[in-house]
């Protein structure tokens, strides 16, 4: 069973820094493109980044670029989104999910983790 | 890169058909055959219900069929039930090799 657990979520104050991770079993997560997407409050899905399987390709949203780092260790199964500069606008419960394979679409997704940007 | 543009609600009957719009651009879903659209129920993680335009992962029900027209992807439900009633949000691929999702349909069941 393909399974995506996100953690790393928490309160932090404007201007600070948090680590998201995600954690992948039952598949074999090397091969696989992942995504992080992010959803505020009571709002709509907001595509936040990408990485290509090897990790040779990265591509952010204008809204988090340069402050937002995506990576990956395939050797630990794991998804790493680092944000810094964080901003009141960026509270969200944050959702890892995996590329459909040689297709287009998110074909699993984790439960999220909630971030909270607040002073 | 703007959001695709989606109703905010659409509701029908149990048995109907409805069909969510989703409208974007040439830089977007008229570029490219890759469109996808989701399900959510409230509280839990989206769950994926149709890929590249209009193909069905297994396991979903073929009440659910997507297509294309120009800048404009739509998703239809046949024989609306009360299961189906969630929000809704329709993606593609963009030009700058971004992702982009849609507003976000909120599908109630009468």
């Amino acid at each position: 069973e393909v399974r995506l657990v996100e953690s790393g979520g928490g309160q932090v104050q404007p201007g600070g820094s948090l680590r998201l991770s995600c954690a992948a079993s039952g598949f074999e997560f090397s091969g696989y493109s992942m995504n992080w997407v992010r959803q505020a409050p009571g709002k709509g899905l907001e595509w936040v980044s990408y990485i290509r399987s090897s990790s040779s390709i990265i591509y952010y949203a204008e809204s988090v670029r340069g402050r937002f780092t995506i990576s990956r260790d395939n050797a630990k199964n794991s998804l790493y989104l680092q944000m810094n500069s964080l901003r009141d606008e960026d509270t969200a419960i944050y959702y890892c999910a995996r590329d459909l394979d040689g297709y287009w679409g998110f074909d699993s997704w984790g439960q999220g983790t909630l971030v909270t940007v607040s002073s | 890169q703007s959001a695709l543009t989606q109703p905010a609600s659409l509701s029908g009957s149990p048995g109907q058909w409805i069909t969510i719009s989703c409208s974007g651009t040439s830089s977007d879903i008229g570029g490219y055959n890759y469109v996808s659209w989701y399900q959510q129920h409230p509280g839990k993680a989206p769950k994926l219900m149709i890929y590249d335009v209009s193909n069905r992962p297994s396991g979903v029900s073929s009440r659910f069929s997507g297509s294309k027209s120009g800048n404009t992807a739509s998703l239809t439900i046949s024989g609306l039930q009360a299961e189906d009633e969630a929000d809704y949000y329709c993606s593609s691929f963009t030009r700058s090799n971004t992702r982009v999702f849609g507003t976000g349909t909120k599908v109630t069941v009468l």
